[in-house]
């Protein structure tokens, strides 16, 4: 199974404020965890990919994986109204020589109040 | 840097029509990938390509057929359009080597079929 479940949303909080976005999983085989983030008719972009578990920071982002909870989270800090978009969640397996793409959240709508 | 490219950007198309996206990458990567996103699916895989002349199937590829002569082409053909294939769909590559990393999107083509 690879389920991966994400709030739809819309997430509403005032320009400056900490957003936290979130998705669990049930695959105990995922191993790589990645932030894309999706303007309105535009393709996703990759915002932050991580390995396993533990903490990857970039700038206002930092990544969060917990494998042993089968949880991962976005923080956003001091939050422009350029972040308002739909942020997707994805991983995969190692899968030795081959590979099935990525499996995705079905996105969080964020919006950013000025 | 052109990236990923996808053509067309819009197409309307009817029942029984045989349709060709086309999909042009100029980073040289091997693995690519094919996706459709609909309301309340997310993002879904249709097939993906590990190197030229190497294709495999996804989750939905099922009125769906893929080539890939050379490394920098994938294009996605509808060979018989059905109105349940009118949706979003984005060609994606892949860095890593194993196609298990992250991935970089196209800017998506859609289509209608009526």
């Amino acid at each position: 199974q690879k389920e991966v479940e994400q709030d739809p949303g819309p997430l509403s909080v005032p320009e400056g404020a900490i957003v936290s976005l979130n998705c669990t999983y049930s695959n105990s085989a995922f191993q790589y965890f990645m932030w894309y983030r999706q303007y309105s008719r535009k393709g996703p972009e990759l915002l932050m990919y991580t390995y396993s578990s533990g903490n990857k920071e970039d700038g206002r982002f930092t990544a969060q994986v917990d494998k042993s909870s089968k949880y991962i989270s976005l923080f956003i800090r001091d939050s422009q109204p350029s972040d308002s978009a739909t942020y997707l969640c994805a991983m995969s397996e190692w899968s030795g020589g081959g590979a099935d793409g990525l499996t995705f959240g079905k996105g969080t709508h964020l919006i950013i109040q000025p | 840097d052109a990236g990923i490219t996808q053509s067309p950007r819009y197409k309307i198309t009817e029942t029984g029509r045989q349709v060709t996206l086309m999909c042009h990458q100029t980073w040289s990567h091997s693995y690519m990938f094919w996706y459709r996103q609909d309301l309340g699916h997310g993002l879904r895989l249709i097939y993906y390509s590990a190197a030229a002349d190497i294709t495999d199937k996804g989750e939905v590829p099922d009125g769906y057929v893929v080539s890939r002569s050379k490394t920098e082409n994938f294009p996605l053909t509808l060979e018989s359009a059905t109105r349940s294939q009118t949706s979003v769909y984005f060609c994606a590559s892949s860095v890593k080597t194993s196609g298990s990393g992250e991935q970089y999107f196209g800017p998506g083509t859609r289509l209608t079929v009526t």
